[in-house]
């Protein structure tokens, strides 16, 4: 079983339509996150849910929104989206500090 | 506050070479620290990490990392490169008591036939 599943992987879509990633975790977390990896490679935290909880919310587009139904699942729907969205998008979960768990990534290309 | 450094965002090494990344970090509090690795088209898997045990880390595929407090550093090592090593290393950091990451802006590992 995959530990941290998401999906799609890959996503191509128009600018100005709104999608959705969904992301389950089976490892029984407490904490789960969104990052964005550009093409450069860098990791930038967007959000994390501790128990369905908001924790962190980075400097993030109001047209980001992520849910949490429950403490296994945290999605993340994009609204009106733009050229620049386009990137790898992560989700994760850890249980405290101790070691975070990726997916494997959705593509999403914003044409 | 904490932060992670990876110095080389671009390595090359030759087929059988050492291989050395190299991460500083600075943390107020005892951290956890990691790595990743991100091979193409894929996510980050963990390589090893450090919490508080034995100074020297071992991880998979023949990589190992050595904590060093008064350096600041946990760089990671391996004696013979493959060329299935090439691929995105990514240096990670979290406070022990708490569940944020930080993270390095990785290092891109090339390896030469």
């Amino acid at each position: 079983d995959t530990a941290v599943s998401q999906t799609p992987k890959y996503l191509v879509t128009q600018m100005g339509n709104d999608k959705s990633i969904k992301c389950e975790q089976n490892l029984g977390h407490d904490t789960m996150y969104w990052y964005k990896q550009d093409s450069k490679k860098f990791l930038k935290i967007m959000f994390s849910y501790n128990n369905k909880e908001l924790i962190i919310n980075e400097t993030v587009p109001n047209r980001f929104s992520p849910k949490s139904p429950d403490k296994a699942h945290l999605n993340l729907h994009i609204n009106s989206l733009e050229l620049g969205d386009s990137a790898v998008y992560f989700c994760a979960s850890s249980q405290g500090g101790d070691t975070i768990y990726f997916g494997e990534g959705s593509w999403l290309t914003v044409v | 506050a904490q932060s992670v450094t990876q110095l080389g965002s671009h390595v090359s090494v030759s087929e059988g070479a050492l291989v050395l990344l190299r991460c500083n970090y600075s943390s107020s509090v005892p951290p956890y620290l990691f790595w990743y690795v991100q091979y193409p088209n894929q996510g980050l898997q963990l390589l090893l990490k450090y919490t508080s045990a034995a100074t020297l880390v071992k991880g998979i595929n023949g990589f190992e990392a050595e904590f060093k407090k008064s350096e600041t550093s946990f760089h990671l090592t391996k004696p013979s490169a493959h060329m299935s090593d090439a691929a995105e290393y990514f240096c990670a950091v979290s406070p022990w008591a708490g569940n944020q990451f930080y993270f390095g802006t990785g290092t891109s590992l090339t390896v030469i036939p």
